[in-house]
């Protein structure tokens, strides 16, 4: 079966630092796509940052960052200079090529930026 | 450009009773997925539909059906509701054949069960 876990029910940063959300993931396919989503309390999930399984090199979008570890089947997200907008649940995701349009979520991380 | 639409906001049934919900996806997009998102968890991958016919389905019941319409559109079907169907159902769209790794979600559907 493959499952996403993320272990961080809730986390809170202070506004300007930096917070990282964790995400591990079981597959045994060797091709996917993994994804950070956003869902504010508006609730409209929206694509943070995504990472192609066969690329070695972390993606990067502005603030947000991942370090992906293949071998470890890890894959968190790294909030910079974070913001008050920023306060929503995160939700780690994983797609495979053999199941194209089919994510499978983790259970999310709500994450609250202090002011 | 339209995003993915979805209708109705918010809706309140009775149990035992059927409920239809709609959504259309994102121009340029040819491929639906649904998935319910229960409060407090992610979302779980009901099924998706391609060239109108169910291509992938998750571990939901029967109970659970769909189609999808000649323009894209698509309709998600629950008949015999029961309290644990309340949640967030949410369509996302992608285009096959492009990069359908990625998917764009809608606002989502609020079913209460009463």
């Amino acid at each position: 079966a493959q499952t996403v876990t993320q272990s961080q029910p809730e986390m809170s940063v202070q506004e300007a630092e930096t917070v990282t959300l964790s995400c591990t993931y079981d597959t045994s396919e060797s091709n996917y796509y993994l994804f950070w989503y956003k869902q504010p309390p508006s609730r409209q999930m929206i694509l943070v940052i995504r990472q192609e399984a066969y690329k070695q090199q972390n993606a990067t979008e502005n603030r947000f960052s991942v370090n992906f570890q293949k071998a470890a089947k890890s894959f968190s997200l790294k909030i910079s200079d974070s913001q008050l907008g920023d306060t929503a649940m995160y939700f780690c995701a994983f797609m495979t090529n053999t199941n194209a349009g089919k994510s499978t979520f983790g259970d999310g991380t709500t994450l609250t930026v202090k002011p | 450009d339209a995003g993915v639409t979805q209708s109705p906001t918010h809706l309140i049934k009775t149990r035992g009773q059927q409920v239809t919900l709609r959504c259309s996806p994102k121009s340029g997009h040819d491929t639906v997925s649904w998935y319910q998102q229960a409060l407090g968890q992610g979302p779980q991958f009901i099924f998706q539909y391609y060239e109108e016919e169910e291509r992938q389905r998750g571990n939901f019941p029967d109970r659970f059906s769909g189609h999808q319409f000649p323009n894209y559109s698509s309709e998600l079907n629950v008949n015999a509701l029961l309290l644990g169907d309340s949640a967030l159902y949410l369509c996302a769209s992608s285009q096959t054949g492009g990069q359908t790794y990625e998917q764009y979600f809608g606002p989502g559907t609020r079913l209460t069960v009463t």
